[in-house]
C-alpha cells in the first residue's frame, strides 16, 4: 500500500538559516510527487511537483526539492527561511498524473524565530 | 481567476444532527475531490468525481457521509447523522489534470 511518511512533526529555525523538511514515500513504481504549504486560514498551496526528468525541481517561494529514488525520498529545501515561510507543510504522493487520489504525509508544522 | 472555495469555514454541530459542506471548484475542472484531516493524523482522500460521476469513492468512511455533484459544478458532503469522531478539517480539491487546487477547508467539529 502507497504511503508517506514525513518524520518531523516539528520544526523550529532562526530566521534565515537554511532549511530541509524529510520525506519519504513507499509505491511500487516512481509517483508523482508533490508538496503543498498551509499558512493559517487559507487552503493547501501548491509548491512544486516531481513527476519526470531532472531530479531538483524549483518551486516559489524560493523551494526546491530533490526526488532520490535509491533512498524513496522527495526532501524538501530552503537556502534562507524567511519568517512568512512559517506554516504547514504536506508532502503528497499521487498514483498517475491523470487526477487521481493523492496521500498525505502527516505534515510538518515550521516555526521561525527571529 | 477565483480559487476552490468551501463553506462553511467552521462548523459547530452535536452528534447526532445533520451538516452539509459545499465546494465550489474552480470553473472547467471536471475533477472534484474531498478529503479529510483528523487532528494529527495525515489528510486523507475520501472519493472523487468527474464531472458529475463518482469516479472513486473507496476513502469514504461509512455510509453517513453523501457526496453529490450536482450539473457537475459544485459539491455536497453531507454527514447524517453525525458522530465525534467526524470532527475534522474537511478539505476539497479540484484539477484539469494532475495538479489538484485545494480550497481553505471546513473546520467541523460535533460535540
Amino acid at each position: 500500500a502507497q504511503s508517506v511518511t514525513q518524520p518531523d512533526i516539528h520544526i523550529t529555525v532562526s530566521e534565515g538559516a537554511s532549511l530541509e523538511l524529510r520525506c519519504n514515500y513507499s509505491y511500487g513504481a516512481t509517483p508523482y510527487l508533490f508538496w503543498y504549504v498551509q499558512s493559517p486560514g487559507q487552503g493547501l498551496q501548491l509548491l512544486l511537483k516531481y513527476f519526470s526528468g531532472d531530479t531538483l525541481v524549483q518551486g516559489i517561494k524560493g523551494f526546491e526539492a530533490e526526488f532520490k529514488r535509491s533512498q524513496s525520498s522527495f526532501n524538501l529545501r530552503k537556502p534562507s527561511v524567511h519568517w512568512s515561510d512559517a506554516a504547514e507543510y504536506f508532502c503528497a504522493v499521487g498514483i498517475t498524473n491523470t487526477g487521481n487520489q493523492f496521500y498525505f504525509g502527516t505534515g510538518t508544522s515550521l516555526t521561525v524565530i527571529p | 481567476e477565483a480559487g476552490v472555495t468551501q463553506f462553511p469555514s467552521h462548523s459547530v454541530i452535536e452528534k447526532g444532527q445533520t451538516v452539509t459542506l459545499r465546494c465550489d471548484p474552480i470553473s472547467g475542472h471536471d475533477n472534484l475531490y474531498w478529503y479529510r484531516r483528523v487532528m494529527g493524523k495525515e489528510i486523507k482522500f475520501l472519493l472523487h468525481f468527474v464531472k458529475e460521476s463518482k469516479q472513486d469513492e473507496s476513502g469514504m468512511p461509512n455510509n453517513r457521509f453523501l457526496a453529490e455533484r450536482t450539473g457537475g459544478t459544485y459539491s455536497t458532503l453531507k454527514v447524517q447523522p453525525a458522530e465525534l469522531e467526524d470532527s475534522g478539517v474537511y478539505f476539497c480539491a479540484s484539477s484539469l489534470g494532475d495538479t489538484q487546487y485545494f480550497g481553505p477547508g471546513t473546520r467541523l467539529t460535533v460535540l
